[in-house]
């Protein structure tokens, strides 16, 4: 069964500064099937990123995921005030599962 | 724009069965391609994939919840819905319908907060 640890469990941050969220996988993982989502307070997971690297409909370029194999990033390059979040990366497909998620908090 | 909407029991005696349905519209569940899914996040933690239903009707579930779940489609409705059997108050959550598309949950409905007490 592979687990997804995503680190660091928070993350404090100014706006303006760059985020940098790491997915690391116990067993190797299929570029195509790894996800980041965004979660804010009250609300459903938004998708971010789907195959490691494409951004979904509508997500700015600001956003952008790497990795392959057990070792995967989501990037946020300059933090906007509506980014301070809960982020979550996601094996999707067969066996999905998510990671426990990094809170991205202002600082 | 494709709609997702959860409904259902928001308060469930332990022992009992968990009952929620998906109500979608804006497109049609019987799309190929796709595959419906549950999944819930207990309060203040994190998410957890239940399991889906393939267009076709086939399922897959969590293997920590396969025993007491599961999951249908009702064509017609244009709906599907998820069952829990036998909930204790671990299963307490907010639950999430979403449909997957091979390129990650992209559509979710607003979630539905299910209480297990007594």
């Amino acid at each position: 069964e592979i687990v997804l640890t995503q680190s660091p469990g928070t993350l404090s941050l100014s706006p303006g500064e760059r985020a940098t969220l790491s997915c690391r996988a116990s067993q190797s993982v299929s570029s195509s099937y790894l996800a980041w989502y965004q979660q804010k307070p009250g609300q459903a997971p938004r998708l971010l990123i789907y195959g490691a690297s494409s951004r979904a409909t509508g997500i700015p370029d600001r956003f952008s995921g790497s990795g392959s194999g057990t070792d995967f990033t989501l990037t946020i390059s300059r933090l906007e005030p509506e980014d301070f979040a809960v982020y979550y990366c996601q094996q999707y497909g067969s066996s999905p599962r998510f990671g426990q998620g990094t809170k991205v908090e202002i600082k | 724009q494709l709609q997702l909407q959860e409904s259902g029991s928001g308060l469930v005696k332990p022992s009992q069965t968990l009952s929620l349905t998906c109500a979608v519209s804006g497109g049609s569940i019987s799309s190929g391609g796709y595959s419906w899914s549950w999944i819930r996040q207990p309060p203040g933690k994190g998410l957890e994939w239940i399991g889906y239903i393939y267009h076709s009707g086939s399922t897959y579930y969590n293997p920590s919840l396969k025993s007491r779940v599961t999951i249908s489609v009702d064509r017609s409705k244009n709906q599907f819905s998820l069952k829990l059997s036998s909930v204790t108050a671990a299963d307490t959550a907010v639950y999430y319908c979403a449909r997957e598309s091979g390129y990650g949950l992209d559509y979710w409905g607003q979630g539905t907060l299910v209480t297990v007490s007594s």
